[in-house]
């Protein structure tokens, strides 16, 4: 079956360290992968968009990995700090570049 | 720089009634997207639309009516509201689909009683 994982369990990381986040996917091909920032009560925000032929990308203190043969996108945030603390929600491109699905997100917390 | 709003915020209903959820936004955005959001689904598509006048099905598309008269209103009608549709209601556009960044609203918090 196909299926996009993100650890449920909230993650927790002390101020200035780097904190990784997974995103897991099976039974896909997706063509690009976006990861979004959701705070409580409120909507996504976008951050990152990175395609297939892409390995890496960064954008101010965040980079993603996106490994095909893995099919595991990676999420970092170097030195973190207490303003980070959200969920993060990867999405894959799962019908071809037209259509996105969601994975469920994960909670960081970044403690002083 | 008004972006995506929802309207209402907060929503309670009983079941059998007509509910409209809207969704309106100043960018001039050809895309506009419908999704539920509920502990252990993530974020899941109800309707989206391409343009006005053009809309499709999502993955969870039933018991749910969408229409698009005019490029900035996306509104989302629950016709005859059930239990199971308690959730948050986000909406979201872009201007060239899903390879291009998504703009969500606030979303609607609604409980069918």
């Amino acid at each position: 079956s196909q299926k996009i994982e993100q650890n449920s369990e909230a993650l927790n990381i002390q101020e200035g360290k780097t904190a990784t986040l997974t995103c897991n996917y099976t039974n896909y091909s997706p063509a690009y992968l976006q990861w979004y920032r959701q705070d409580p009560g409120r909507g996504p925000v976008f951050l990152l968009l990175i395609r297939e032929n892409e390995k890496e990308k960064r954008k101010e203190r965040l980079k993603v990995t996106f490994d095909t043969t893995l099919k595991q996108s990676l999420f970092h945030i170097t030195a973190s700090q207490p303003a980070d603390s959200a969920t993060y929600l990867c999405a894959l491109d799962t019908g071809g570049g037209n259509k996105l699905t969601f994975g469920t997100g994960t909670q960081l917390k970044v403690e002083l | 720089d008004a972006g995506i709003t929802q309207s209402p915020r907060y929503k309670i209903t009983e079941t059998g009634r007509q509910v409209t959820l809207m969704c309106h936004q100043t960018w001039s955005h050809s895309y506009m997207f419908w999704y539920r959001q509920d502990l252990g689904h993530g974020l899941r598509l109800i309707y989206y639309s391409a343009a006005a006048d053009i809309t499709d099905k999502g993955e969870v598309p039933d018991g749910y009516v969408v229409s698009r008269s005019k490029t900035e209103n996306f509104p989302l009608t629950l016709e005859s509201a059930t239990r199971s549709q308690t959730s948050v209601y986000f909406c979201a556009s872009s201007a060239s689909g899903y390879t291009d960044t998504q703009y969500f609203g606030p979303g609607t918090r609604l409980t069918v009683l």
